[in-house]
């Protein structure tokens, strides 16, 4: 139980188009979704907090307007990376938490989505 | 300094060696902890979860708080190479609703046949 599926795994586009990935909880109802970013050889770095039906928590220097989140469901969360430039380029990593029912802070990683952009 | 610290590595050991890797904070406010395996180019894996001091054993791994200390660390026993991969501890506090983790640098270990 409690996997996590992203989409796309890998995606290659051109600097100055929008890039949506999504992150799924396949068979539990996610409260709460994290989206990292994580860079070769270093560890993941939080960008985010979402919770379902609300504005999304932004760490302190991530852009809210370049890098767009909705939590529309219980099921799915959605980044979009805006106008995207090469320094976008990244391996961007979402997780998320069974909710009350589940272990304090507990959190299930999806395989993440490889962002190049030329 | 950074609320949790964690050698980068490379750590390389033969196969069937005892491996420990170790993670140290400074926020006493962290109750939980938990030790991820992260393969390249995938996500990171829980491996182990733990509230309290003392030690927790899984098959061959084998985790261990020291709150007093502030210190925690993950032995793998009969270390095998489909363990090679970074290991990334993590933890929090109690408190707070979103339940957010600060993670570690990762170790990147490789078990060489």
């Amino acid at each position: 139980g409690a996997v996590v599926s992203q989409h796309p795994s890998r995606v290659i586009c051109k600097s100055g188009t929008s890039v949506k990935i999504e992150c799924r909880s396949l068979d539990f109802q996610a409260t709460t979704m994290f989206w990292y970013r994580q860079f070769p050889k270093q560890s993941l770095m939080l960008m985010a907090t979402s919770n379902e039906g609300s504005k999304a928590t932004y760490e302190q220097g991530v852009e809210k307007d370049k890098f767009l989140i909705n939590h529309a469901s219980l099921t799915l969360s959605t980044l979009t990376v805006t106008s995207a430039h090469p320094e976008d380029s990244s391996f961007y990593i979402c997780s998320a938490r069974v909710g009350a029912s589940g272990r304090k802070g507990e959190q299930f990683f999806g395989p993440g989505t490889r962002l190049t952009v030329l | 300094q950074k609320e949790v610290e964690q050698d980068p590595g490379p750590l390389s050991v033969p196969e069937g060696a005892i491996v420990s890797l170790n993670c140290t904070y400074s926020n006493s406010a962290f109750q939980y902890f938990m030790w991820y395996r992260q393969y390249s180019r995938k996500g990171p894996e829980l491996l182990m979860y733990t509230y309290s001091s003392g030690n927790k054993e899984d098959g061959r791994f084998t985790a261990q708080v020291d709150k007093s200390s502030k210190y925690i660390s993950l032995f793998i026993r009969d270390s095998q190479p489909s363990d090679s991969a970074t290991y990334l501890c993590a933890m929090g506090p109690l408190s707070g609703g979103y339940n957010k983790l600060i993670f570690g640098a990762g170790t990147r270990l490789a078990v060489h046949p």
